[in-house]
């Protein structure tokens, strides 16, 4: 079975602070991808990776930046939180390839005060 | 990538067959159907997907119209853990380009099984 797992489920952050989200998924997926999901909004990518170090910008990608060091991880972080960054966070992988299905994390909710 | 047409909500008995819609006119031919679902509090779960032939596997049938303007994903004993949103996705496939790998998930279909 495929495993995507996130670092937290809930995190409490204050305005102006730095905030790292982790995600690592155990089956050697090439892909990796971020989104939040906001009431009202679905789903929306905000960067995804195609290989370790390379990235690409997804629908919303202002605000955020990613790392990806090694295949299994890939972090976003926020650099300096804002409350409209207020969102449940979800991670993906999937097969390189975009015919392959996408296996997500259980997400992290994030609440910035 | 097409857009999708969903019924809000929908209800089912324990134990029956659960019939989702998706309305996608605008579908061209290099789109897929995927569906996907999301239980409460949950990560979305990839359930199926197809081109234009019907699909079945262990969780589900999927069954795409031959014009592929509509589709129906089939539950076909629907418990009380199927309670979830339903989401139908089309969405093109490419070799190549950055934008093969974005899922744009809708509003989708709240279906709540009963007992």
């Amino acid at each position: 079975d495929v495993k995507v797992t996130q670092s937290s489920r809930y995190l409490v952050k204050r305005t102006g602070e730095k905030v790292f989200l982790e995600c690592v998924q155990d089956m050697d997926h090439e892909n990796m991808f971020w989104y939040r999901q906001d009431p009202g909004l679905g789903l929306r990518l905000i960067y995804f990776s195609y290989d370790v170090k390379m990235k690409e910008k997804g629908d919303i990608p202002e605000g955020y930046s990613v790392s990806r060091e090694k295949k299994e991880r890939f972090s976003l972080i926020l650099e300096s939180a804002s409350t409209n960054q207020t969102s449940m966070y979800l991670c993906a992988s999937s097969l390189s390839g975009g015919i392959y299905e996408q296996y997500f994390g259980p997400g992290t909710r994030l609440t910035v005060t | 990538d097409a857009k999708t047409t969903q019924p809000t909500s929908m209800d089912c008995a324990e134990g029956r067959a659960a019939n989702l819609p998706c309305n996608h006119s605008t579908i061209s031919g290099n789109e897929y159907v995927y569906w996907y679902r999301q239980i409460h509090s949950q990560g979305p779960q990839y359930i199926i997907h197809g081109l234009k032939n019907n699909e079945t596997n262990e969780m589900a049938s999927l069954i795409i119209t031959e014009d592929r303007k509509s589709s129906t994903l089939i539950l076909p004993h629907a418990t009380l853990r199927d309670t979830a949103v339903y989401y139908c996705i089309v969405r093109v496939v490419n070799a190549g380009g950055t934008s093969y790998g974005k899922l744009t998930f809708g509003q989708g279909t709240i279906l709540t099984v009963h007992p």
